[in-house]
């Protein structure tokens, strides 16, 4: 089965600060993807990235950067020099191969950027 | 290039009625999944349709149910609508790659049932 914890409800840090968003994962399937989406109030959820099973390369966007951790089933998002937009709900989701858009979800964390 | 579009954004049932959702998924990509929100189960699948076919369904009772149009566009459907059904109701639209698969959501449908 597959299943996303995102272990913080919630976080708040003062505008310039560098914050770390934590993703964990379970999964069977050796092919599966995973997927960081921001949700601000209106509802939309708006995809950052997407970073597959075999390729553990970290990747930057920006003031964005992902670190995937396959030794310890983990993905973690951080953002750099935070802003006050920055502030939303984001979420880690899984998909299997074969399934893939049947997507699991963890939880969220909500984030809070103080000016 | 338009996104995701949905329709309505927002709107009030009663306990017992029915709805109907819109989806127009961005144009070109022919998969349209359904998702439900909710602060109690967070973000759980609805059902994925491609060609005109459920091809995939997550666990939730038969009042839910969806069908796609020859153009992609999805609707999804809520029948003797429950207090619980209350949700943000969000459509995905699939582009495939050769490295898998990426999804775009709308901003969904509030739904709130009185």
């Amino acid at each position: 089965a597959q299943k996303v914890t995102q272990a913080q409800t919630e976080i708040s840090v003062v505008e310039k600060e560098d914050v770390t968003l934590d993703c964990v994962y379970e999964t069977r399937d050796t092919t599966y993807y995973l997927f960081w989406y921001k949700q601000p109030p209106s509802g939309e959820l708006v995809f950052l990235i997407r970073r597959n099973s075999f390729d553990e390369q970290n990747e930057i966007s920006g003031r964005y950067s992902w670190n995937f951790q396959k030794s310890t089933s983990s993905f973690n998002f951080t953002i750099t020099a935070s802003q006050v937009v920055d502030s939303a709900v984001y979420f880690c989701a899984l998909s299997e191969a074969g399934n893939n858009n049947d997507m699991r979800f963890g939880a969220g964390t909500r984030l809070t950027v103080k000016p | 290039k338009a996104g995701v579009t949905q329709t309505p954004r927002y709107l009030i049932k009663t306990r017992g009625q029915q709805v109907t959702l819109s989806c127009s998924p961005i144009s070109g990509h022919r998969s349209v999944s359904w998702y439900q929100q909710t602060p109690g189960q967070g973000l759980q699948f609805l059902f994925e349709y491609f060609s005109e076919t459920q091809r995939n369904k997550g666990n939730f009772p038969g009042r839910f149910s969806g069908r796609q149009f020859s153009n992609s566009r999805s609707e999804m459907n809520v029948s003797t609508l429950e207090l619980g059904d209350s949700a943000l109701y969000l459509c995905a639209s699939t582009v495939s790659g050769s490295s898998g698969n990426t999804i775009y959501f709308g901003e969904g449908s509030w739904l709130t049932v009185v």
